[in-house]
């Protein structure tokens, strides 16, 4: 299975961008990149997802490189709200059942300093 | 639109006790997903449901844990007997039809203790 790096942490100041960055070395062809972000206290909310064109949201930006080693998720003006751990997920297929399911990592942890 | 929503919220149990934890997901959406996150772990997948069928039970770690979705509609997720390394959080969420790519919609999990 294709595997994310991701920085452990990271800090903003609130109303300033935030980009978090993703690692994906050996991602397929046919991987989509997906971020969910977890709150304090709640299940894990999507955020963005994208396959090879950067993509844009209400809530963020997916930059993706071209080679598609690597991408960034970027928030244009960090809120509070927004301090939570984000999951850059690549899109798995479990071959044998059909099943789309997600491989969640450890995430990066995002703090919003106000 | 109503989000997924899961009963209880929390759960404590003494080991060898059972539980089920319930899951209503957005109406509409025929696929359902459980994970869970243990202490200090990752979030793991558990199981899939395309409507009533289990189409992905890969992630289920053990007989201790049966999963049903009958008619299609909500979930539940029993653990018997319960062992004091089930202790977690269970997350169900849901997705729409016949979209393997589309976003899964969590629900806020329940926090289940086993003592």
């Amino acid at each position: 299975d294709a595997k994310t790096t991701q920085p452990n942490s990271m800090e903003s100041n609130e109303e300033e961008p935030v980009h978090l960055p993703c690692n994906h070395s050996t991602i397929s062809g046919t991987d989509y990149i997906h971020w969910y972000r977890q709150l304090p206290s709640q299940g894990p909310e999507y955020v963005i997802h994208g396959l090879t064109s950067n993509v844009n949201n209400r809530m963020a930006s997916l930059a993706i490189a071209e080679d598609r080693k690597s991408s960034t998720l970027i928030l244009h003006r960090a809120t509070l709200r927004d301090a939570a751990v984000y999951y850059c997920i690549l899109r798995d297929v479990n071959s044998g059942a059909g099943s789309y399911q997600l491989t969640f990592g450890k995430g990066t942890k995002l703090s919003v300093i106000p | 639109e109503a989000g997924v929503t899961q009963f209880p919220s929390h759960s404590v149990i003494e080991k060898g006790q059972t539980v089920t934890l319930r899951c209503d997901p957005i109406s509409g959406h025929d696929n359902l997903y459980w994970y869970r996150r243990v202490m200090g772990k990752e979030i793991k997948f558990l199981l899939h449901f395309v409507k009533e069928s289990k189409q992905d039970e890969s992630g289920m770690p053990n007989n201790r844990f049966l999963a049903e979705r009958t008619g299609g509609t909500y979930s539940t997720l029993k653990v018997q007997p319960a062992e004091l390394e089930d202790s977690g959080v269970y997350f169900c969420a849901s997705s729409q039809r016949g979209l393997n790519n589309s976003p899964l919609h969590f629900g806020n999990g329940t926090r289940l203790t086993v003592t």
